[in-house]
C-alpha cells in the first residue's frame, strides 16, 4: 500500500520568513495530494491540494509543488504569520481507492512574533 | 450545509464499559472515514465504507471496535468493552466517491475526545 514520509516533524521560523514542509509517497499510482492544516483542538481542514496532471499550484501565502518523477511534494509558506502556527498534514490518494487518504506524520509549524 | 458533525463531543468513561460514537456525513457525500489520532501514533485510518459498505477495516485494532452504516447518511463506530489505551480523539470524515474535484475531498467532523479511565 502506500506509504507518505513528512519532514520535518517540527518547524520553528520567525514571523514574515518562509516555510517549507516536504513530503514522499512510495506509490506511483497516486494522483491526488491534499495538505490539511490542524490548529490545536481543532479539526484538520483542507488548506489547498494538486492533482498530478498539474506541477504547481498557488493560493494566496500557500503553494503546493509536486514533483511525479522523485515522488516527492511540498508545502511553501511564505510571508508566515502567528495564526500559520499548526499542525501541517500531507496526503496522498489514488481515485481507484475510494478516496482513501494516506496521511504523513504531520509537522508542528511554530512561527514566532 | 452543517457539514460533518459527530457526537458526543468529549466521552469519559470506565474501563469495560460500552462506547458508542456518532457520524453524520455531509448531505450526498458517500464516502465516510473513521480515524483516531493520538500524540504517540498520529492519526490513523480505522475503516472506511463507500455507499454504506465497508471497503476496508484493517486499520480496526480489535475485534472490540466495530463500525456501521445503517442508512446513507449515519454512522456509528462502537468499542465494546472499553480500554484506557483506546483514549484518544476520534474522528470521522466524509467525501464524494469518485473523487473528481478539490470540493470532493474529505471534510472531518469536529473529533469525540474520548477518555477511558
Amino acid at each position: 500500500g502506500e506509504n507518505v514520509e513528512q519532514h520535518p516533524s517540527t518547524l520553528s521560523v520567525q514571523e514574515g520568513d518562509s516555510a517549507v514542509i516536504k513530503c514522499t509517497y512510495s506509490d506511483s499510482a497516486s494522483n491526488y495530494f491534499p495538505w490539511y492544516k490542524q490548529e490545536l483542538g481543532k479539526r484538520p481542514q483542507l488548506i489547498i491540494d494538486i492533482r498530478s496532471n498539474v506541477g504547481e499550484k498557488k493560493d494566496q501565502r500557500i503553494a503546493v509543488t509536486l514533483n511525479k518523477t522523485a515522488k516527492h511534494f511540498s508545502l511553501h509558506i511564505t510571508e508566515t504569520q502567528p495564526e500559520d502556527s499548526a499542525v501541517y498534514f500531507c496526503a496522498a490518494a489514488f481515485d481507484n481507492a475510494g478516496n482513501m487518504l494516506t496521511f504523513g506524520g504531520g509537522t508542528r509549524l511554530m512561527v514566532k512574533p | 450545509d452543517a457539514g460533518v458533525i459527530q457526537s458526543p463531543r468529549h466521552e469519559v468513561t470506565e474501563m469495560g464499559q460500552e462506547v458508542t460514537l456518532r457520524c453524520k456525513l455531509i448531505s450526498g457525500h458517500n464516502s465516510l472515514f473513521w480515524y483516531r489520532q493520538t500524540m504517540m501514533r498520529g492519526l490513523e485510518l480505522l475503516i472506511y465504507f463507500n455507499n454504506n459498505v465497508p471497503i476496508d477495516d484493517s486499520g480496526m485494532p480489535e475485534d472490540r471496535f466495530s463500525a456501521k452504516m445503517p442508512n446513507a447518511s449515519f454512522s456509528t463506530l462502537k468499542i465494546q468493552p472499553s480500554e484506557p489505551r483506546d483514549s484518544a480523539v476520534y474522528f470521522c470524515a466524509s467525501s464524494l466517491f469518485p473523487l473528481i474535484s478539490s470540493t470532493d475531498t474529505q471534510y472531518f467532523g469536529p473529533g469525540t475526545r474520548l477518555t477511558v479511565l
